[in-house]
């Protein structure tokens, strides 16, 4: 069965730096997204994604963040300078567009610590 | 604006006994409603969905029917194993276009 990947699994870095968390949705999807839980606490939307530009994007999402999809299976979120607080688990997660499919299916998670 | 609450966790239950976890919703027009389900060191599955007023979504002994009278998608399961010991989030999509939106999750835990 098809599954959204996304690598890495964990990652350390120190505040300030780019942290760069890589995601490749189901294939035959048009629709990516990010969300983040930061521990104990619930899933929150980070950014939706379709035909190559972001179509919403929460308050969490500010200039320190960015989307791409680089090639045609790819979809990255970009940290520029990390803060503490961004350390949380973030997850891509993928929808198809026909015949009605809403579901989104999520990736395994990068937990993303900063130090 | 769309928000979702469940029941406040930790949930501890014995082997073999009956679950139900509350969820409430509050959303305009019709949403689609899930459940997932995160295991300890695992990322977001979805467990089970329904999409209309009165549908059952059910998948490994879960079920969960979508009232939109009382606004509520709570999840049944009539015996839980040890293997069942996870976190549940109850969540919906207001629409096909718009992001998911997740309750604050409630943990259980099976005792053998």
């Amino acid at each position: 069965e098809p599954e959204v990947t996304q690598t890495p699994s964990h990652q350390v870095t120190q505040m300030g730096q780019e942290v760069i968390l890589r995601c490749v949705p189901i294939s035959n999807h048009l629709y990516f997204y990010w969300y983040r839980q930061i521990l104990g606490q619930k899933v929150e939307f980070l950014v939706s994604f379709y035909n190559n530009e972001i179509s919403e994007k929460s308050e969490i999402f500010d200039d320190q963040f960015s989307v791409e999809r680089p090639d045609g299976s790819n979809f990255t979120l970009k940290i520029r300078s990390t803060k503490l607080e961004d350390s949380a688990m973030y997850f891509c997660a993928s929808r198809a567009l026909r015949g009605g499919e809403e579901t989104q299916y999520f990736g395994p998670g990068t937990r993303l610590l900063v130090l | 604006g769309n928000s979702v609450t469940q029941m406040e966790g930790p949930v501890t239950l014995s082997e073999e006994a009956f679950l139900t976890i509350n969820c409430t919703y509050t959303a305009t027009g019709y949403p689609s409603l899930f459940w997932y389900v995160q295991y300890p060191g695992e990322g977001l599955q979805l467990l089970l969905k329904a999409t209309k007023a009165d549908d059952k979504g059910s998948n490994k002994g879960f079920e969960a029917t979508y009232r939109k009278e009382t606004t509520s998608f709570h999840l049944e399961k009539g015996s839980v194993q040890v293997s069942d010991s996870a976190v549940y989030f109850c969540a919906l999509n207001p629409n096909r276009d718009d992001k998911i939106i997740f309750g604050k999750g409630t943990r259980l835990h099976i005792l053998p």
